[in-house]
């Protein structure tokens, strides 16, 4: 069964520092992992999303990377400005249909 | 297009009473995802459609609940009868060619 765990669980940092975000599972059997957004008391946003045969994509200021051979896969988010604060989830899905499992989410705050 | 929209955005109700909540996907899109949010247990899929048949209801946690998806621009997941240990956020989202696109949920609490 597809497990994903991400580190930390909270982060704060000052504004205009870069940081990461970790996503692991379980299961290298992946199709694709997406990264979203969570803002509190709204929807998930989806912000990349990366197939399993792809290693990294881009956007704005994110970077989103996937190693699938370790189970990982990092986000990037360059020059953090206080609107980034929000809780950030990775979801993966399998080969073998259309589950996706998501991660418990790394709540960010971002200080001004 | 809106994005994917549900109703209500807010629900209070007591123990015992059936519950409701509705969902209308991003058009064109062939699945369709149910939801939930808790703090102790994170988000949890309940199940999902494809072409508005049910595929995987392996998440849905008990025969108090069940989803229909009459045709692909609406769905309703139901709540029958209601325990306060329901209280939670329901989202659904829906999904073309695997990316997911979440709706802003509906936020359920059984007193």
């Amino acid at each position: 069964k597809q497990e994903v765990t991400q580190i930390p669980a909270a982060l704060s940092v000052p504004e205009g520092e870069n940081l990461v975000l970790n996503c692991s599972f379980t299961d290298s059997a992946i199709y694709n992992l997406q990264w979203f957004r969570q803002d509190p008391g709204k929807g998930l946003t989806s912000l990349l999303l990366i197939q399993s045969s792809q290693r990294e994509q881009t956007s704005g200021r994110l970077n989103a990377s996937l190693d699938k051979s370790s189970g990982r896969s990092t986000l990037y988010i360059a020059a953090s400005q206080p609107g980034d604060s929000a809780t950030y989830l990775c979801a993966v899905k399998d080969n073998y249909g259309q589950n996706f499992v998501f991660g418990p989410g790394t709540r960010l705050s971002v200080l001004p | 297009d809106a994005g994917v929209i549900q109703s209500p955005r807010h629900e209070v109700t007591e123990m015992g009473q059936e519950v409701t909540l509705r969902c209308k996907p991003i058009s064109g899109h062939d699945y369709l995802f149910w939801y939930r949010q808790t703090m102790m247990r994170g988000l949890e899929l309940l199940i999902y459609f494809n072409n508005n048949v049910p595929i995987d209801d392996s998440g849905m946690p008990e025969d108090r609940f069940s989803a229909k998806m009459p045709n692909a621009s609406f769905s309703t997941l139901k709540i029958q009868p209601s325990e306060p240990r329901d209280s939670a956020v329901y989202f659904c989202a829906s999904s073309f060619r695997y990316e997911q696109f979440f709706g802003p949920g509906t936020r359920l609490t059984v007193l």
